[in-house]
């Protein structure tokens, strides 16, 4: 079973909400990453979990705030976001953290900033 | 100049035909290769990675060319469900970070 589950798969947030995006994985994978992507372009990564612990952050702005409760499950906490932030979430996971290893995406979160 | 390059398409192709996509890299250190496709408005799926030997799965044949920092993709036979964007992505060595290129896409038409 290769499946990464994202929830919700739509979302419509004002811009002093605050909402989580989840995303799950029971494949043993031990690396989890959170993707944003808008129409027409590729997937730029946000954060990078090996092992539960945060290894790569590309500069992410704070209103973004990734967790990892344990090695199945990754959030993003979202708040005060701004309608530039609207684009499609991705969560991926991968066996392990380095190289060679192929990562499967979840169908996405589709989220709009109003 | 961007890490991994792609042909910038769109690629608009009959039924049966043979298309190609090519995809150059920047980091020679790069170790890890990859196709992914990507439906509209859906998440990219793992069509196949591709191997300093070459592999083939079907109709879908990949190549990797070290020396010359060069991936290619070849769909014979299209159909019309292979209409999609087509995303090299490339592993640079810096543990999980995965570079997409901007994809490409195909449209095969009947």
């Amino acid at each position: 079973d290769t499946e990464v589950t994202q929830t919700p798969k739509h979302l419509v947030m004002g811009m002093t909400n605050k909402k989580s995006l989840k995303c799950e994985q029971h494949m043993g994978h031990r690396a989890m990453y959170w993707y944003k992507q808008k129409a027409k372009k590729p997937p730029e990564l946000m954060f990078v979990y090996s092992y539960e612990k945060l290894s790569i952050n590309e500069s992410v702005p704070s209103r973004f705030s990734p967790e990892c409760p344990n090695s199945s499950l990754l959030n993003l906490h979202l708040h005060a976001l701004q309608p530039e932030d609207s684009a499609l979430y991705l969560c991926a996971s991968s066996q392990d953290w380095g190289v060679g290893t192929e990562a499967f995406f979840g169908q996405g979160t589709r989220l709009t900033v109003v | 100049r961007k890490e991994v390059e792609q042909d910038p398409g769109p690629f608009n192709v009959p039924e049966g035909a043979t298309v190609a996509f090519n995809c150059t890299y920047s980091n020679s250190a790069s170790q890890s290769f990859f196709w992914y496709r990507q439906d509209c408005r859906k998440e990219p799926k793992l069509l196949m990675s591709v191997y300093s030997s070459g592999n083939e799965d079907g109709r879908f044949t990949a190549q990797l060319n070290r020396a010359s920092q060069y991936i290619s993709l070849l769909i014979r036979d299209s159909k019309l469900s292979d209409s999609a964007t087509y995303l090299c992505v490339v592993n640079n060595n810096q543990g999980g970070k995965l570079i997409f290129g901007q994809g490409t896409e195909l449209s095969v038409k009947p």
